[in-house]
């Protein structure tokens, strides 16, 4: 079965470093682009960004570009979203989700459980 | 503000057929990029619904279809069940934004 399982939720304060990650199962981990979308409370969806494991190309939106970084080990078939000083607005349900085929226009078709990350004082 | 606009809410009785709009501009949805469907049931991830415009991915009941004309598209429900109430989003790409992909701002549909 193609599944992703994401780490707990979590619950940080404001200047706090965090990584969270994505492990990938049931598929070639490394020839799929994987991809983190936010959702902050009572919000809609928002695509932060996307890599391809086997190489680690790495695309952003400009929204998030230099907020967070995605990164992927494709020995552990894992992906991550770090944020190294988080601010409250960070407080977002964070879900990764995986391309149905091999472009990066391709649509998210596998998703993770979502990971919940409150940031406050 | 999200780059694709959707209405905020549609509503339908059981039976009846809803369209949700949802609008872009010539650098996504009036480009090349295709555009994509989710199903957001409360407390639960998104599904994809509808891909590539039009396409239903395995196990989408047949009542659900996807159009796509210039800078728009539409997500149509025909037969409305109680079990389609949920929150509806499109997604593209868009090339003024380096090709990242780009959601509406969802629509909550409510079955009365």
């Amino acid at each position: 079965e193609v599944e992703l399982v994401q780490s707990g939720a979590e619950v940080k304060k404001p200047g706090e470093s965090l990584k969270i990650s994505c492990k990938g199962a049931g598929y070639n981990f490394n020839n799929f682009w994987i991809g983190w979308v936010r959702q902050m409370p009572g919000k809609g969806l928002e695509w932060m960004g996307i890599i391809y494991p086997d190489d680690s190309d790495t695309r952003y939106s400009p929204s998030f570009q230099g907020h967070v970084t995605i990164s992927a080990d494709k020995s552990i078939t894992t992906a991550y979203l770090h944020w190294s000083s988080l601010k409250a607005s960070d407080t977002a349900i964070y879900y990764c989700s995986r391309l149905v085929g091999t472009t990066t226009v391709d649509p998210f078709h596998i998703w993770g459980q979502g990971t919940m990350v409150t940031v406050s004082s | 503000q999200p780059v694709l606009t959707q209405p905020p809410s549609v509503s339908g009785a059981p039976g009846q057929r809803v369209t949700i709009s949802c609008t872009g501009s010539s650098s996504n949805i009036g480009a090349r990029y295709d555009v994509h469907w989710y199903q957001q049931l409360p407390g639960t991830a998104p599904k994809l619904l509808i891909y590539i415009n039009n396409k239903r991915p395995s196990g989408v009941p047949d009542r659900f279809s996807g159009s796509k004309s210039g800078t728009s598209a539409s997500l149509v429900i025909t037969g409305l069940q109680a079990e389609d109430e949920a929150d509806y989003y499109c997604q593209s790409y868009d090339s003024s934004l380096s090709g990242s992909g780009v959601f509406g701002g969802g629509t909550k549909l409510t079955v009365l």
